[in-house]
C-alpha cells in the first residue's frame, strides 16, 4: 500500500483549463502539504493543512485552491492554467504540525500546460 | 528565515565514502537538521535527523558541530543506487503556531562506476 499517493501522476492541458490533483494518505498523519518543484528542481512549499485547517498558506496566486475535506485527503483545484504553472506538485504529509516532523512525500504529479 | 548553503552537485564512484555540508548559520535553538534524498520521477525521502553531535542509522551518519552552524550527511561506500539529490532542511517557525519545513537547492550526487 502507497503510503501517499496522489493522481494523476501526469497532466497535460491547455492554457486557461480548470484542473486537480487528488491527494490522499493512509499514515493517520494530521498535516498534509502541497509543495511545488520547478525546472531548476527547487522544492517550495505551498499550502499545509491541519486537520482540515489551513495552517501555511504561501504566496502563492488565488488560482491556487486547496480543499481537504477529511484529514486524509487535500486536493489541489487550480483555475485558468497559466504556461508557469508547469512543475511537478507534491503532496507530502507529517504526523503533526509540531517541529521536525518527518515528511512523507507522494510521487508527484507533472503538470505541464501548453 | 533559516536558510541552508549546500554545494550544486557532487561526483563520486562506487565504494566511496562521500560527505555533503550544508551550512546554516542562522539555525534556531529549536531547530533540528533533517537531510532527505530524491531519486527522478520520486518524491523526496527521509534520511536522517539529528540536533547535535553525531547521529547514525543503517544508511547514512550525520555529524553536526557544537556552534549548529553547519551539518555533514555521510554516505558510505556509495553505489549507483545513491545518486539522487539529497536536501538539507532546517526549520522555520510560524507566528501562528506550527512549522514550515524549508527546502534548500540540493545537491546532486553522481556516483560513477
Amino acid at each position: 500500500d502507497t503510503a501517499v499517493s496522489q493522481t494523476p501522476k501526469y497532466l497535460v492541458t491547455q492554457m486557461g483549463n480548470d484542473k486537480s490533483i487528488k491527494c490522499e494518505q493512509n499514515l493517520g498523519h494530521d498535516t498534509m502539504y502541497w509543495y511545488k518543484q520547478d525546472s531548476k528542481k527547487f522544492l517550495k512549499i505551498m499550502f499545509s493543512y491541519n486537520n482540515k485547517e489551513l495552517i501555511i498558506n504561501e504566496t502563492v496566486p488565488n488560482r491556487f485552491s486547496p480543499k481537504s475535506p477529511d484529514k486524509a485527503h487535500l486536493n489541489l483545484h487550480i483555475n485558468s492554467l497559466e504556461l508557469g504553472d508547469s512543475a511537478v506538485y507534491f503532496c507530502a504529509s507529517s504526523r503533526d504540525r509540531r517541529t521536525n516532523e518527518k515528511l512523507f512525500f507522494g510521487s508527484g504529479t507533472q503538470l505541464s500546460v501548453l | 528565515l533559516a536558510k541552508t548553503t549546500q554545494p550544486i552537485s557532487m561526483d563520486s564512484y562506487e565504494g566511496q565514502e562521500v560527505n555533503i555540508t550544508c551550512s546554516h548559520n542562522n539555525i534556531a535553538t529549536n531547530d533540528y537538521i533533517t537531510w532527505y534524498q530524491q531519486f527522478p520521477s520520486q518524491g523526496p525521502r527521509f534520511i536522517i535527523q539529528g540536533y547535535k553531535t553525531k547521529v547514525t542509522n543503517e544508511v547514512a551518519s550525520l555529524f553536526i558541530p557544537a556552534d549548529r552552524k553547519s551539518s555533514t550527511l555521510s554516505l558510505p561506500r556509495v553505489s549507483l543506487s545513491d545518486t539522487a539529490v539529497y536536501y538539507c532542511l532546517v526549520g522555520d517557525q510560524l507566528n501562528t503556531g506550527g512549522f514550515k519545513t524549508i527546502f534548500g537547492a540540493g545537491t546532486r550526487l553522481f556516483v560513477k562506476a
